[in-house]
């Protein structure tokens, strides 16, 4: 059975640029969620996704969005980017949330130069 | 003060040492998990609590729900145990929220 899968692994952008960001998540699973892990603030919730509904939000700005696909699959979209999101940005999968183990992928790690 | 406290925030042991890392919260929880990230940043979900107390190989995790306490015990630690450990919790109102990790290394 097929992992979590993000891509890009890795990206570099400038400021002011916008990225989009992938997770395919294990087969069967409805639930995605978003993570942001910096040195300084370690990991962070974005948002979950559940059968193509937001269901949860984090406390990060509205340059933040994403949305989720019929098939699960989820994108995360981060608009005029800034030096401080620069970061590993982790996906999680699971049947129904996080009542139930978390699969997670590698993660897109993202430079902002 | 953080909402998720671990402790120690590194450590580091000898082959076949008995490891306890803590995880306190300030906050009601529906849930509590505990991670395992290794070099690179790829994460392992290792246990998902609600009370009681969880065994898988040689990993151990307990909770407290009243004094808000849990703890990741590893038996005879092995040098592949080095990782990262964090401990997130699901509060009341389905935010999570993750400790600072704790940084194990063990030595052969």
């Amino acid at each position: 059975k097929a992992g979590v899968t993000q891509t890009p692994r890795y990206l570099i952008k400038t400021r002011g640029q916008q990225v989009t960001l992938s997770c395919s998540p294990i087969s069967g699973h409805r639930s995605v969620s978003w993570y942001q892990q910096t040195p300084g603030q370690g990991l962070q919730f974005l948002f979950e996704y559940f059968s193509e509904t937001q269901r949860n939000k984090g406390n990060f700005p509205g340059r933040f969005s994403g949305r989720q696909f019929s098939n699960s699959r989820s994108e995360m979209n981060v608009s005029t980017l800034e030096l401080g999101d620069s970061a590993l940005y982790l996906c999680a999968s699971s049947f129904s949330g996080w009542g139930q183990p978390q699969h997670f992928g590698d993660g897109t790690r993202l430079s902002i130069l | 003060k953080n909402e998720v406290e671990q402790s120690p925030q590194n450590l580091t042991a000898q082959e076949g040492e008995f490891i306890t890392i803590n995880c306190s919260y300030s906050v009601g929880i529906s849930a509590l998990h505990w991670l395992q990230q290794h070099p690179g940043g790829g994460i392992v979900s290792l246990f998902m609590l609600s009370s009681g107390k969880k065994k898988h190989g040689r990993l151990i995790a307990t909770i407290n729900i009243q004094e808000k306490h849990s703890s990741l015990h590893i038996t005879a630690s092995h040098p592949r145990d080095s990782a990262v450990y964090i401990c997130a919790v699901r509060n009341n109102t389905d935010k999570l929220i993750f400790g600072t990790g704790t940084r194990l290394q063990v030595f052969p």
